[in-house]
């Protein structure tokens, strides 16, 4: 199972937004409602910010969303803030009931 | 509070065994699939296997079928990674997860276990 493709930096200044794109195919994140968003800080374990594609878990920021179109989602991040800058990873399900993430895409703050 | 407590990382040689624990607490552990994920240093997180409530049913990655055995221990609330033939590509941080319904989304994470293969 090939990871899923994302973008390998993204950056912006405090208050704007960015999208961070995450590609699968029809067998993952085209084929189900089952992808997911990760933000982990250097040295910490990842932390569940989008699961089902565009639901938050309770905690999370409203400034955190996502969705999805075909065989690419997305998470968007709106008025953006010092402490979002981290590594974020997508992941979905699979044709093969395996799990398969991304290559992780790292967030500048500006 | 949820918390899920790694253990059992070390160095180990090439070809060599060693078996992660991850000790679950603060919820209902035979109620979750559980999941290990593992990050090389300096790399993206790589899913590697996963385990229904009572251990009937698990599946792996491709890189580690066939060498790696995960089981679990609802009794103890514990979570196990066997690792067997153990390889340089396997160096990595391991982290037990737990898996939301249905899409098994991991919503809570260990602090990880480090694994190093090395002569």
């Amino acid at each position: 199972q090939s990871a899923l493709t994302q973008p390998a930096s993204v950056s912006g200044s405090p208050g704007q937004s960015i999208t961070i794109s995450c590609t699968g195919t029809s067998s993952d994140v085209g084929g189900y409602n089952y992808v997911s968003w990760y933000q982990q800080h250097p040295g910490k374990a990842p932390k569940l910010m989008i699961y089902e594609v565009s639901n938050r878990p309770s905690g999370v920021s409203n400034r955190f969303s996502g969705s999805k179109s075909g065989n690419t989602a997305s998470l968007t991040i709106s008025g953006l803030q010092a402490e979002d800058e981290a590594d974020y990873y997508c992941s979905s399900y699979t044709s093969s009931s395996t799990w398969v993430f991304g290559g992780g895409t790292k967030l500048t703050v500006l | 509070e949820v918390q899920l407590v790694e253990s059992g990382g070390g160095i180990v040689q090439p070809g060599g065994s060693l078996r992660l624990s991850c000790a679950a607490s603060g919820f209902t552990f035979s109620s979750h699939w559980m999941h290990w994920v593992r990050q090389a240093p300096g790399k993206g997180l790589v899913w590697v296997s996963r385990i229904d409530v009572d251990g009937s049913s698990t599946i792996y990655a491709d890189s580690v079928k066939g060498r790696f055995t995960i089981s679990r221990d609802n009794t103890k609330n514990t979570l196990y990674l066997q690792m067997n033939s153990l390889r340089a590509e396997d160096t990595a941080v391991y982290y037990c997860a737990r898996g939301l319904s249905p899409s098994e989304a991991n919503d809570y994470w260990g602090q990880g276990t480090l694994v190093t293969v090395s002569s």
